[in-house]
């Protein structure tokens, strides 16, 4: 059973970027599309993007445009997460979800990764 | 980007009550659509997958429906551990998106 493992709390002040990152136990991402949401404190859930690993190809909301990267490395089984320009707003747990490319839902999810932008 | 509109935002029932959540989208988008249960400082869990289809594991009282623009996630008789909140997910488009999440409180 594949697991999601994301990277540690981060505390970041406003203006620099962050990167987070979200490896396979127990499996690949061969023939998937990791996403990435967060969830800023009481509220709901947004979607950030999402990659194809096997190809790269990476796809962004509109609301993030030049602002967030999405990579991934095949060979560990890890896709990153890299936001810039932070502000307050951006303060959040930010989670990344598997989905298999003729599934199209999201399991399993990793733990979630509590980013913080405070001066 | 698809709109979604979940409603109620939030409830209060009872054990053994039935429960019915309904999602909404700006366009059809077939039965492209996903529900997840969230508890408090927990990720998010996948319910229902494709509208209408309960994921292993997931207790038979849920039940999804519907297709083009409407649909419904239906709880049959509420259990203490359905206390949660829950989200709708369209899986139409590239660029996915969540409804804004129904809390269910216990009255």
């Amino acid at each position: 059973q594949v697991q999601l493992v994301q990277s540690g709390a981060a505390v970041r002040k406003p203006g620099s970027s962050v990167k987070v990152s979200c490896r396979a136990s127990g499996g690949t991402f061969s023939n998937h599309v990791i996403n990435w949401v967060r969830q800023a404190p009481g509220q709901g859930l947004e979607w950030m993007g999402n990659i194809i690993p096997i190809s790269g190809a990476a796809n962004y909301a509109q609301k993030f445009q030049g602002r967030v990267t999405i990579t991934a490395d095949e060979s560990t089984s890890t896709a990153y997460i890299e936001l810039s320009g932070l502000r307050s707003e951006d303060t959040a747990v930010y989670y990344c979800a598997r989905e298999r490319r003729d599934l199209n839902w999201f399991d399993p999810w990793g733990q979630g990764t509590l980013v913080t932008v405070s001066s | 980007d698809i709109q979604m509109t979940q409603s109620p935002s939030s409830l209060s029932a009872s054990v053994g009550d039935r429960v019915t959540i309904t999602c909404r989208t700006s366009q059809s988008i077939s039965s492209y659509l996903n529900w997840y249960q969230q508890k408090p400082g927990k990720a998010p869990e996948l319910l229902i997958y494709a509208a209408s289809n309960l994921q292993s594991g997931v207790p038979s009282r849920f039940s999804g429906s519907g297709s083009g623009t409407d649909f419904t996630l239906t709880i049959s008789r509420l259990q203490p551990e359905d206390f949660a909140t829950y989200y709708c997910q369209q899986s139409y488009t590239t660029l996915r998106t969540f409804g804004q999440g129904t809390k269910v409180e216990i009255k």
